[in-house]
C-alpha cells in the first residue's frame, strides 16, 4: 500500500522560503503510471493546487504561483518537494502532497494523498 | 482564468439523494472528478473522468456530466457522507478547484 508523507517546518517567516518534502513508501516515484504534486489548504477555506510533476522532470505550475514555486524530484530517495519563495501571511495553509493517477491537462486526478502538513507564516 | 461553480451548501435526509453540482464553460469538453474532505482529513477522490468510481469508494457514489456542468449524485445518503465536496477539472495545464460543497445530513 502506498503512502506520502509531508516534511518540513511548520513555521516560516514572512519573505523567506518554503521547503516541504513528501516522501513516498511502497511503490516507486520512478513508475511512469503517476504524476506528484503539491495542493494546498488555507484555513477554513477550498483547495488550491500548486502543480505537479513527472519523475522524469517535467512539471505543471499554478499561473498565480508560478514566479515563486518549484517542484523537484529526487528518485534515489523515493521523495519530491516544493519550494515556495518569498512567502506572505497569504501563504499561511495545510500542504498536501498527492499522487495523481490519468493525465495532466486532462483526466488527472489525485488518488492518493498525504495527511498534510500545517505550515504558519509568521514573524 | 477558468472557474468551476459549486453550491456552498447543499442538504439531505439520510436514506435521500443528494446531488451537487459543478459548473464551468465548456466543461463537456473536460474530465471532472470529485473529491471528499472530511473535516480534519485530507480529501479522499471519489470518482474521476467524470463517472469512475476508484476500488474502495461505496456504490452509492456516482458522477455524471452534461453540457456546462457536472454532478456527483449519492444515493442513501448516510450520515457519514457528510462532509464538504470539490470538482476538479483540467484547463489547459492547470488543475481548478470547484469552491467546495457543504453537505449537511440532517
Amino acid at each position: 500500500q502506498q503512502q506520502l508523507q509531508e516534511s518540513g517546518p511548520g513555521l516560516v517567516k514572512p519573505s523567506e522560503t518554503l521547503s516541504l518534502t513528501c516522501s513516498v513508501s511502497g511503490d516507486s516515484i520512478s513508475s511512469s503510471r503517476y504524476c506528484w504534486g503539491w495542493i494546498r489548504q488555507p484555513p477554513g477555506k477550498g483547495l488550491e493546487w500548486i502543480g505537479n510533476i513527472y519523475y522524469l522532470g517535467n512539471t505543471y505550475y499554478n499561473a498565480a504561483l508560478k514566479s515563486r514555486v518549484t517542484i523537484s524530484v529526487d528518485t534515489s530517495r523515493n521523495q519530491f518537494s516544493l519550494r515556495l519563495t518569498s512567502v506572505t501571511a497569504a501563504d499561511t495553509a495545510v500542504y498536501y502532497c498527492a499522487r495523481q493517477i490519468g493525465y495532466s491537462g486532462s483526466s488527472g486526478a489525485s488518488d492518493m494523498w498525504g495527511q498534510g502538513t500545517m505550515v504558519l507564516v509568521s514573524s | 482564468s477558468y472557474e468551476l461553480t459549486q453550491p456552498p451548501s447543499v442538504s439531505v435526509s439520510p436514506g435521500q439523494t443528494a446531488s451537487i453540482s459543478c459548473s464551468g464553460e465548456k466543461l463537456e469538453n473536460k474530465y471532472v472528478c470529485w473529491y471528499q474532505q472530511r473535516p480534519g482529513h485530507s480529501p479522499v477522490l471519489v470518482i474521476h473522468q467524470d463517472t469512475k468510481r476508484p476500488s474502495g469508494i461505496p456504490e452509492r457514489f456516482s458522477g455524471s456530466s452534461s453540457g456546462n456542468a457536472a454532478t456527483l449524485t449519492i444515493s442513501g445518503t448516510q450520515a457519514m457522507d457528510e462532509a464538504e465536496y470539490y470538482c476538479q477539472a483540467w484547463d489547459r495545464s492547470t488543475v481548478v478547484f470547484g469552491g467546495g460543497t457543504k453537505l449537511t445530513v440532517l
